[in-house]
């Protein structure tokens, strides 16, 4: 199976900044990579597939790169409805793992 | 508009059964992959199983291989999942996600999720 390693776990973040959650996969999965935001008491939204592709409605400042086993989620400038935990998900091959999340907080 | 409304969950005791289904609207359910992933409150996701739209492809995580069977019935828009020999690692919110047509998966629309609590 792929392991997904999310780096950091948590991170402090302030109203404009620019934040990168970095994603890496146990071996190479080309582009297969995607990104959600899940809120608390919320399902999860897919924010980005195919590692760089932005999802249908949402903000330009998302952006996602990478290839390979390494990937990166960019929020550009943090937005306060931005403060959510972050997952990454490989779509190579089954079973589609996730990684454990990053949680972006005040 | 799309919807995957869940239903199903509720309190078992461990050895025990529960069947979840996912009611599906707004979209051609018979063209799309379904999926169905979970999430113990307040950890993170894990994909459990996922189904072509003819039944002929069908994949699950190791974990639940040979406990649970995803099923669905693409007249009635529905998505199942029979999940036998519960244990309490089981306990969690179980929330139908619509999967890809072709191509690599990727969700883009969920339910609401149904709570499983396997406990004595």
């Amino acid at each position: 199976d792929i392991q997904m390693t999310q780096s950091p776990s948590s991170l402090s973040a302030s109203v404009g900044d620019r934040v990168t959650i970095t994603c890496r996969a146990s071996q190479s999965i080309s582009n297969y990579l995607n990104w959600y935001q899940q809120k608390p008491g919320g399902a999860p939204r897919l924010l980005i597939y195919a590692a760089s592709t932005l999802q249908s409605g949402v903000p330009s400042r998302f952006s996602g790169s990478g290839s390979g086993t390494y990937f990166a989620l960019t929020i550009s400038s943090l937005r306060p409805e931005d403060f959510a935990t972050y997952y990454c998900q490989e779509s190579y091959k089954a079973p589609l793992t996730f990684g454990g999340g990053t949680r972006v907080e005040i | 508009e799309v919807q995957l409304v869940e239903s199903g969950g509720g309190l078992v005791q461990p050895g025990g059964s529960l069947r979840l289904s996912c009611a599906a609207s707004g979209f051609a359910f018979s063209s799309y992959w379904m999926s169905w992933v979970r999430q113990v409150p307040g950890r993170g996701l894990e994909w459990v199983a996922n189904m072509r739209p003819d039944g002929g492809e069908i994949y699950y995580v190791d974990s639940v291989k040979g406990r649970f069977t995803i099923s669905r019935d693409n007249a009635k828009n529905s998505l199942y999942l029979q999940m036998n020999s519960l244990r309490v690692d089981d306990t969690a919110v179980y929330y139908c996600a619509r999967d890809k047509i072709v191509g690599p998966s990727n969700f883009d629309y969920w339910g609401q999720g149904t709570l499983v609590t396997v406990s004595s």
